[in-house]
C-alpha cells in the first residue's frame, strides 16, 4: 500500500544533541512538508519542499534542518539550537494536482 | 495567510447529525476551504474541500455561504470513530502548484453513545 512512513514512532534525545527523524513516502509526490504539534494545539509549519533539492522555511524553521536529495524522502534533524523540541512532528506529502495532503502517523520526540 | 476561527470544542449524541462551523471572513477569491480531521496520536485526514459550491463525498458535506465567510462541515449521521480534532484550512491558490497550508487549533468533537 502507498502511503507515508514516519519513524521512529517515540523518540527520546538528551538536551544538547541532534536527531534526525525519518520521513519516505511511496506516493510519488512531490511536495513533502514537515509540521510541529504542541499538546493541545494546531499544527505549525517547520520546512516545506515543492521538489528535489528545493526547501523553503516555514513559519518556526529556526533550530531546524532538512534535506531532499530524494523524492521519496524528506529527514529532519532538530538540532541543539531547538530551544523546546519536545513535541509530536508529523510529515506530510501531496502529489502534482492533488488537493488534500497525506499525513505520516508521526514521531513523538521527547528530550530528557 | 487568511485566518480561521473555529469553537474550541462541540458534543454531539451517536447517529445525529453534526455541524461544525468555521468563520473566514478574511477569505480572497483564489482561497479554497479545507477540512482535516485527527484522531488522537495520529495525523490528520483529509476529508473535504470546495471553493464555492457546496461538495459531498462519502465521510462529509460541506456548506459554503454566499458570501464565503463561513464555511459548515456536515456529518450526517455520528459514529463514535468520528469523534476527532476538526481543522478548517484556508488555502490560496496562486496559479500553481505551490502552496502550503496554514493550522489552526481546530474544534475537537466528542461523540456520545
Amino acid at each position: 500500500d502507498g502511503g507515508i512512513t514516519q519513524s521512529p514512532k517515540y523518540l527520546f534525545r538528551k538536551e544538547g544533541q541532534n536527531v534526525t527523524l525519518s520521513c519516505e513516502q511511496n506516493l510519488n509526490h512531490d511536495a513533502m512538508y514537515w509540521y510541529r504539534q504542541d499538546p493541545g494545539q494546531g499544527l505549525r509549519l517547520i520546512y516545506y519542499s515543492q521538489i528535489v533539492n528545493d526547501f523553503q522555511k516555514g513559519d518556526i524553521a529556526e533550530g531546524y534542518s532538512v534535506s531532499r536529495e530524494k523524492k521519496e524522502s524528506f529527514p529532519l534533524t532538530v538540532t541543539s539550537a531547538q530551544k523546546n523540541p519536545t513535541a509530536f512532528y508529523l510529515c506530510a506529502s501531496r502529489g502534482q494536482g492533488d488537493y488534500g495532503y497525506t499525513f505520516g502517523s508521526g514521531t513523538r520526540l521527547t528530550v530528557v | 495567510d487568511a485566518k480561521t476561527t473555529q469553537p474550541n470544542s462541540m458534543e454531539s449524541n451517536e447517529e445525529e447529525p453534526v455541524h461544525l462551523p468555521c468563520n473566514h471572513s478574511t477569505i480572497s477569491g483564489t482561497d479554497y476551504i479545507h477540512w482535516y480531521r485527527q484522531l488522537p496520536s495520529q495525523g490528520p485526514e483529509y476529508v473535504i474541500h470546495g471553493l464555492t459550491s457546496n461538495v459531498n463525498n462519502r465521510m462529509a458535506s460541506l456548506a459554503i455561504a454566499e458570501d464565503r465567510k463561513s464555511s459548515t462541515l456536515i456529518l450526517h449521521r455520528a459514529t463514535l470513530r468520528d469523534a476527532a480534532v476538526y481543522y478548517c484550512v484556508l488555502r490560496r491558490d496562486s496559479g500553481g502548484s505551490n502552496y502550503k497550508l496554514t493550522f489552526g487549533k481546530g474544534t475537537l468533537l466528542t461523540v456520545n453513545p
